[in-house]
């Protein structure tokens, strides 16, 4: 079964702080994606990748970066925390082919930002 | 890019009854369509997922049904039961992104 680790299930930050999101997966899944979870927005993409090394942006990248420096880790970053950034986040992975194949979401980090 | 409307966004259903969650899409050259079902603080879960090369698929009581030339599918829930209350989210895929419907928070009522 695949496993999607999210490093904390629950974070507080300050404003104007940098924010790391760690996400592990074990199953050896080519793709990577971060998404945003709101009430009545649904899931919004933030980035995803495909390879290590590699980014694409989403729908919503604004305000954030990622790094994949290795095929199981993909990282979210916030780079000045906001308020309107306090939300869930979800991390996923797929295998390659494209996106025709299911994601495997992990548990989420809920991100209140102060 | 694609578009993707869910409705209705919350539902309440007897036990025992049907559900039924529509989702359309905008862009014809989306061909996979995923369910997830998100129980209560926990993630969100694939339970049945389509093709554009076929019409319905059904896995016990959950079914989905695709219909390319109106551009919506649709999740079918027979017999509900109290664990299927959870937040039901539908996607489609045109092969470069997902594009996640805003969810629909099914209540089945004992």
């Amino acid at each position: 079964d695949v496993k999607v680790t999210q490093s904390s299930r629950y974070l507080v930050k300050r404003t104007g702080e940098k924010v790391f999101l760690e996400c592990v997966q074990d199953m050896d899944h080519e793709n990577m994606f971060w998404y945003r979870q709101d009430p009545g927005l649904g899931l919004r993409l933030i980035y995803f990748s495909y390879d290590v090394k590699m980014k694409e942006k989403g729908d919503i990248p604004e305000g954030y970066s990622v790094s994949r420096e290795k095929k199981e880790r993909f990282s979210l970053i916030l780079e000045s925390a906001s308020t309107n950034q306090t939300s869930m986040y979800l991390c996923a992975s797929s295998l390659s082919s494209g996106f025709h194949q299911p994601q495997h979401f992990g548990d989420g980090t809920r991100l209140s930002i102060l | 890019g694609e578009n993707v409307e869910q409705h209705p966004s919350t539902l309440s259903v007897q036990e025992g009854d049907s559900a039924v969650i529509k989702c359309t899409y905008s862009d014809s050259a989306s061909n996979y369509f995923p369910w997830y079902k998100q129980e209560l603080g926990k993630r969100p879960q694939l339970i049945i997922d389509i093709r554009s090369n076929v019409g319905e698929k059904k896995d016990q009581r959950i079914a989905v049904t695709l219909n390319k030339t109106a551009k919506h599918f649709s999740l079918h829930i027979t017999e509900t039961q109290p664990e299927d209350s959870a937040v039901y989210f539908c996607a489609a895929s045109d092969g470069s992104q997902f594009y996640f419907g805003t969810g629909t928070s099914l209540t089945v009522i004992p």
